[in-house]
């Protein structure tokens, strides 16, 4: 299996306030993604990474940031958490092959 | 932009039961094609894939053609098993601007399979 972990696994928060979710891979990959699983949508691109400090935005970046400062690591940041942003997260990560490879998901709850 | 569209679910059928789930996609030239499947409580596996025309890919019974004459990737296993019950992903393979590719994904189709 890859090495992918998420943090946190689960999480319920209240609408207005910070939240970050952590992406840790010990396959030295260069492509990190974070995508949002919906029901009736799929899976939906948020931001993606090409590199540590290259990262740049999917088709649903709208109050979401991310950041990379090591390779290892991507971050998802939500600023403002609302109703919205309810959903299951998944981290993936790419050696550029085409396959990605995908963690276990955080379950974000906003109340 | 490119999409892939898959039949909806949920598909219920006996164990033994022929299994087929179309996937079609709208893309520019000839990317390559996933499927994937995601169990229960977990994240998504790669199942099988085809990079171009007429490839079969196949994998634990599944198999899937790229035909580019009807832009079509559909999913199919001659004899389903209660422990195939999961969700399938169709999806293709998009470049992106900076390097790297992205998957872009059907909405999902779910499959029970009963004893």
């Amino acid at each position: 299996d890859a090495g992918i972990t998420q943090s946190p696994r689960h999480k319920v928060t209240e609408t207005g306030t910070p939240v970050t979710l952590r992406c840790h891979q010990t396959e030295n990959h260069r492509y990190m993604y974070w995508y949002r699983q919906d029901p009736g949508h799929g899976l939906r691109l948020i931001h993606y990474s090409y590199g540590v400090k290259d990262t740049d935005k999917g088709e649903v970046s709208d109050g979401y940031s991310v950041s990379r400062s090591k390779t290892e690591d991507f971050l998802l940041t939500l600023e403002s958490a609302t109703s919205s942003q309810t959903s299951v997260y998944f981290c993936a990560i790419s050696a550029g092959t085409g396959e990605l490879f995908f963690g276990e998901g955080s379950r974000l709850t906003v109340l | 932009g490119n999409s892939v569209t898959q039949m909806e679910g949920p598909v219920t059928l006996s164990e033994e039961a022929f299994l087929t789930i179309n996937c079609t996609y709208t893309a520019t030239g000839y990317p390559s094609l996933f499927w994937y499947v995601q169990y229960p409580g977990e994240g998504l596996q790669l199942l099988l894939k085809a990079t171009k025309a007429d490839d079969k890919g196949s994998n634990k019974g599944f198999e899937a053609t790229y035909r580019k004459e009807t832009t079509s990737f559909h999913l199919e296993k001659g004899s389903v098993q209660v422990s195939d019950s999961a969700v399938y992903f169709c999806a293709l393979l998009n470049i992106l601007t900076g390097g790297g590719n992205k998957l872009t994904f059907g909405t999902g189709t779910q499959l029970k399979v009963e004893l």
